[in-house]
């Protein structure tokens, strides 16, 4: 398997467009997580998935940020509009499980940059 | 606290030992991780540690619980330049069943 896939690998934008950001999992994992990585606030859970169903959502900043996955094989994060604050590298993982034992799969990474 | 907390940074001889602390949070976590992050690259996990262990051992790392103190510790043996990257801890709560990781430490390896 080629592991996580993400694209773009690197995405730079103005503020007040819209930026898409997609994921493929590995093939068989029921859980896909999207993470958005800073200086300032390290690791944080944006949204996971089960079984393509979201599951919690809690940790999507705001209204602009949504996320969807139309099939086991595909997710999509989007923001609309983007600012500036929103430069991260936002990652997607995958996971067979979920819970005491859940091990994560990471993408490289979006790095996202938003002038 | 809230957070997973660890050092910052951490620099080592090649061919010294490492050692990664991490204090956590959750008491009743079942299962501590430790990921790697290269540069431009996701986390890979590394190794993980079932609550009810001491210690671990997986060829070069060693890792070591303490429950009591809450305390987490990676031991990478013989240290390489490859080894440069920067570690994260990571617990699952168990009130939120949540991966919660760690701030990240950067090993620097120097020849």
């Amino acid at each position: 398997d080629a592991g996580v896939i993400q694209s773009p690998r690197h995405e730079v934008t103005e503020m007040g467009q819209e930026v898409t950001l997609r994921c493929k999992p590995i093939s068989g994992h029921d859980y896909l997580f999207w993470y958005r990585q800073t200086m300032m606030r390290g690791l944080e859970l944006l949204i996971y998935f089960n079984n393509n169903v979201p599951i919690d959502d809690s940790g999507m900043p705001e209204d602009r940020f949504s996320a969807k996955m139309p099939n086991a094989s595909f997710s999509t994060l989007k923001i609309q509009p983007s600012e500036p604050r929103d430069s991260a590298v936002y990652f997607c993982a995958s996971s067979p499980f979920r819970g005491a034992n859940e091990k994560l799969f990471f993408g490289s990474g979006t790095q996202l940059s938003v002038l | 606290g809230e957070d997973v907390e660890q050092s910052l940074f951490l620099s080592v001889r090649e061919g010294d030992s490492s050692v990664i602390n991490c204090t956590y949070t959750d008491s009743s976590s079942t299962y501590l991780y430790w990921y790697k992050q290269e540069p431009g690259a996701g986390l890979q996990l590394l190794t993980y540690i079932f609550s009810n262990m001491d210690m671990k051992q997986d060829q070069r790392l060693t890792v070591l619980l303490n429950k009591k103190d809450k305390h987490l510790s990676l031991r990478i043996a013989d240290t390489q330049t490859g080894d440069s990257a920067i570690y994260f801890c990571a617990e699952i709560r168990a009130d939120t069943d949540k991966l919660i990781f760690g701030t990240g430490t950067r090993l620097q390896v120097f020849p």
